[in-house]
């Protein structure tokens, strides 16, 4: 079955601190992979996308790498803040026609002071 | 403007009403999506339409009936719901293939 995962349900650091997040998916070959923030009772909202000829992209804080043999995606945020505080998403597009976009169970990240 | 909005925001239902969801965006984007997310679950895909055509429906019940009135619209009908359908109702809308997504604030709908 085709099945997006993302690794840690839960993941609390310090502020500061680099938070890695993990993304892997099976019987996909996704052309593009991407990165939403959700927060409480609030609709995601898109931060990355990385393409499969990409193998890193950043903007400000946030790094995203993109592994095709791996079929992983490694989701960084550098110096954290308790404002990063979210759920973290992982999506792709399951179908040829790139419009059926699905998303993993997400990582909430939670920062401490 | 790159918003979605979602009317209304909060809704209450019996089990033998019928209501309406609506979403509106006016970014000329021709994909539009509904998804329903439950509680620490992520949003999971319900329809997709694609210039104003129904081209994906993930086996929803047919107490859920989408309609898309024209490029900017995309209404979601309720009828005869169960208390399980509780959950938040997000819309999306898209530009070409393969593009980000941009989500509704979701309405709050709780069955009872």
């Amino acid at each position: 079955s085709q099945k997006i995962e993302q690794n840690s349900e839960a993941l609390n650091i310090q502020e500061g601190k680099t938070a890695t997040l993990t993304c892997n998916y099976t019987n996909y070959s996704p052309a593009y992979l991407q990165w939403y923030r959700q927060d409480p009772g609030r609709g995601p909202v898109f931060l990355l996308l990385i393409r499969e000829n990409e193998k890193e992209k950043r903007k400000e804080r946030l790094k995203v790498t993109f592994d095709t043999t791996l079929k992983q995606s490694l989701f960084h945020i550098t110096a954290s803040q308790p404002a990063d505080s979210a759920t973290y998403l992982c999506a792709l597009d399951i179908n040829q026609a790139g419009t059926a976009l699905i998303f993993g169970k997400g990582t909430t990240l939670s920062v401490s002071s | 403007d790159t918003e979605v909005t979602q009317t209304p925001k909060h809704l209450v239902m019996g089990m033998t009403n019928k209501k309406s969801l609506k979403c509106e965006q006016h970014m000329g984007h021709r994909a539009m999506y509904w998804y329903k997310q439950k509680a620490k679950k992520p949003p999971e895909l319900m329809f997709v339409y694609s210039y104003e055509k129904l081209s994906i429906n993930e086996s929803v019940p047919s107490r859920f009936s989408p309609e898309c009135p024209n490029s900017s619209l995309l209404n979601l009908h309720l009828h005869a719901l169960q208390p399980e359908d509780s959950a938040l109702y997000l819309c999306a809308s898209r530009g070409a293939r393969n593009t980000e997504a941009f989500f509704g604030q979701g309405t709050r709908l709780t069955v009872v």
